[in-house]
């Protein structure tokens, strides 16, 4: 069974500062899909990065970058000098190589960032 | 381009009533999946359409529930009756492939609120 823990409830950060949010991941595939996602106030999700279980090469993306390690099961987000706007949930995934589609999501990390 | 769209946004219904959701995904887009989020948990996973045929529907928690895809557009999923345990979100997502070829890129709707008293 496939099981995504995000063990940050809620964090709360000062605007500019750097914050990182964990994910713990356990599968028994030796391939799948990672995914970030965030959810903003108005309640959709919105889709960040996919990595494939064979891709271990952090990702930077402006202000996000991903962490993968595949020998501890990790897939940590750090958002660089944090602003407002970042508040929200953010869900990490993980799902079947042979079904991108059928995510297991984590519990969802809420970020605050206040001015 | 038109995202996946939702409808209702809110319900609020009473134990025992129907409730009917829709999910619109994006134009072109084979893959329909339904997930929900109960009591600030996480998302699980429901099923997944590809077109009007049920690939797989494993997260369906009973059989109150109801999917359905005809023609393999638009979808909706139908609670009857409603129990207390069924409030959540209810998101609806598509993409345009499934599994490791082409663009497979869920794009999720904003979810349809439910609250059963």
């Amino acid at each position: 069974a496939q099981k995504v823990t995000q063990a940050q409830t809620e964090i709360s950060v000062v605007e500019k500062e750097d914050v990182t949010l964990d994910c713990v991941y356990e599968t028994r595939d030796t391939t799948y899909y990672l995914f970030w996602y965030k959810q903003p106030p108005s309640g959709e999700l919105v889709f960040l990065i996919r990595r494939n279980s064979f891709d271990e090469q952090n990702e930077i993306s402006g202000r996000y970058s991903w962490n993968f390690q595949k020998s501890t099961s990790s897939f940590n987000f750090t958002i660089t000098a944090s602003q407002v706007v970042d508040s929200a949930v953010y869900f990490c995934a993980l799902s079947e190589f042979i079904d991108a589609g059928k995510s297991t999501f984590g519990d969802g990390t809420t970020l605050t960032v206040k001015p | 381009e038109a995202g996946v769209t939702q409808f209702p946004s809110h319900s609020v219904i009473e134990k025992g009533q129907t409730v009917t959701l829709r999910c619109d995904p994006i134009s072109g887009h084979d893959n329909l999946y339904w997930y929900r989020r109960v009591m600030g948990k996480e998302i699980k996973f429901l099923l997944h359409f590809v077109k009007e045929s049920k690939q797989d529907e494993s997260g369906m928690p009973n059989n109150r529930f109801l999917a359905e895809r005809t023609g393999g557009t638009y979808s909706t999923l139908k609670v009857q009756p409603a129990e207390l345990e069924d409030s959540g979100v209810y998101f609806c997502a598509s993409s345009q492939a499934s599994g490791t070829s082409g663009r497979d890129e869920q794009f999720f709707g904003p979810g349809t609120r439910l609250t059963v008293l």
